[in-house]
């Protein structure tokens, strides 16, 4: 079965710093891979999400995120995070046949300080 | 990309009542899910819902608690039936079409349960 873990609870960074969510997923083949963020009281809205091919990956809002086949990781990046992106980031692996049963890793809720 | 819409946004209901949650695509989808987040807690799958078919419930949940229904490829509802406080939780819709491989979510309806 897949699992996926994101071992950082919470993260605070300072507003201009550079930001790394980790992500682990366990899954037999390569999956699909995704990133969403949920903004307080709002729904999930996707950032980025992994197929096939290019092993870094561009998303919305200036975010990337690299597969790592041989770590089993996903984890997503930004350069220079602003006080906007205070959030909950969720990543989620999805197996690559049939509907897309997708299993969510528990979330990284990120802070950001002036 | 999909849009999703979810009414209510909110509720706050009493013991032992139900609650119809719509979800409206606006466009037409193969595949619509269900989800749980319970206070400070990632997403839990209760149910997937193709249209013309029973919906296909994940292990802890039934069909007498969350009926669904998926009257056509825009719209489904979920219920909760006869509900307790350990109800309360927020209740997201997703959907996933077309070629994108990707769920699309909606913005939750945020049900409280005294």
């Amino acid at each position: 079965a897949q699992s996926v873990t994101q071992p950082d609870i919470h993260i605070t960074v300072s507003e201009g710093a550079s930001l790394e969510l980790r992500c682990n997923y366990s899954y037999g083949a390569t999956p699909y891979l995704f990133w969403y963020v949920q903004s307080p009281g709002q729904g999930l809205q996707l950032l980025l999400k992994y197929f096939s091919g290019d092993t870094l990956v561009q998303g919305i809002k200036g975010f990337e995120a690299e597969f790592k086949r041989s770590q089993s990781s996903f984890n997503l990046r930004k350069p220079s995070v602003h006080w906007s992106d205070a959030a909950e980031y969720f990543c989620a692996v999805g197996a690559p046949w049939g509907y897309q049963k997708v299993t969510f890793g528990t979330g990284t809720k990120l802070q950001v300080i002036p | 990309s999909a849009v999703i819409s979810q009414k209510p946004s909110r509720d706050i209901c009493q013991r032992g009542t139900s609650l119809t949650i719509q979800c409206q695509v606006d466009s037409q989808v193969t595949m619509m899910f269900w989800y749980r987040q319970q206070p400070g807690q990632s997403l839990t799958l209760i149910a997937t819902a193709n249209q013309g078919s029973e919906a296909t419930y994940e292990s802890g949940f039934v069909i007498d608690k969350f009926p669904i229904s998926r009257p056509n490829l825009t719209f489904s509802t979920l219920t909760v039936s006869n509900m307790s406080p350990e109800d309360s939780s927020i209740y997201l819709c997703s959907a996933e079409g077309g070629r994108e491989e990707t769920q699309y979510f909606g913005p939750g309806t945020r049900l409280l349960v005294l």
